[in-house]
């Protein structure tokens, strides 16, 4: 089974800083996608980024970047130049390709992220 | 464009009782899924259907059943509901892989 691990229940960053999220995942399939959520205050989930596991190359959104390590397990978010508006939850998840354990999408335990003015 | 509908936003519940949480989507998705998100907890998966006619049991089924009735509609139904089960239900679905997962705007159910 998979299995999506964030370590980090709370951060908060000063308004125009950098504030990177950490995820690491568990798996013994070799296709997959990675995504970062969003989840203001309103309860909507919003998509953030996604990577494709075969693909080397890091994903990049505007002010939002992500370091995937497939050896490693691990897929952070790295947010640039803070804003008020990125104040949120952060849902880290994996979406299994056709694997043993189905196709579906499974979400870490989230990162509730504080931008402080 | 409606994306995910999930009715209701709101429902409170005498322990025992039964309902259906029902949702809908318009965008000709293939997979649909149901999650419970708890305090500290993220977002688990209770039941998801791959396809229009499939349906497999997720990371906390039990207490919970699931009918695909068609490619639109995937129905979530507590037979009978316990305090437990309180908590904020999504339906989201997508097209598979790499694709971006919608979610409906969620139901707080509280069971007392």
């Amino acid at each position: 089974a998979q299995t999506v691990t964030q370590s980090q229940p709370e951060m908060s960053v000063q308004e125009a800083e950098t504030v990177t999220l950490s995820c690491t995942y568990d798996t013994s399939e070799s296709n997959y996608y990675l995504f970062w959520y969003k989840q203001p205050p309103s309860r909507q989930m919003i998509l953030v980024i996604r990577q494709e596991a075969y693909k080397q190359q890091n994903a990049t959104e505007n002010r939002f970047s992500v370091n995937f390590q497939k050896a490693a397990k691990s897929f952070s978010l790295k947010i640039s130049d803070s804003q008020l508006g990125d104040t949120a939850m952060y849902f880290c998840a994996f979406y299994n390709l056709a694997g043993s354990s189905g196709d579906k999408l499974t979400f870490g335990t989230g990162t509730r992220l504080a931008v402080r003015p | 464009n409606a994306g995910v509908t999930q009715t209701p936003k709101f429902q409170v519940l005498k322990t025992g009782q039964s309902m259906t949480l029902q949702c809908a989507q318009d965008m000709n998705h293939n997979s649909m899924y149901w999650y419970r998100q708890d305090p500290g907890m993220g977002l688990r998966l209770i039941y998801y259907s791959a396809s229009e006619g499939t349906t497999d049991k997720g990371e906390v089924p039990n207490g919970y059943n699931v009918s695909r009735l068609n490619k639109r509609e995937f129905s979530l139904r507590l037979e009978s509901a316990a305090p437990s089960q309180t908590s904020v239900y999504f339906c989201a679905s997508d097209r598979g892989g790499n694709t971006e997962a919608f979610f409906g705007q969620g139901t707080r159910l509280t069971v007392v």
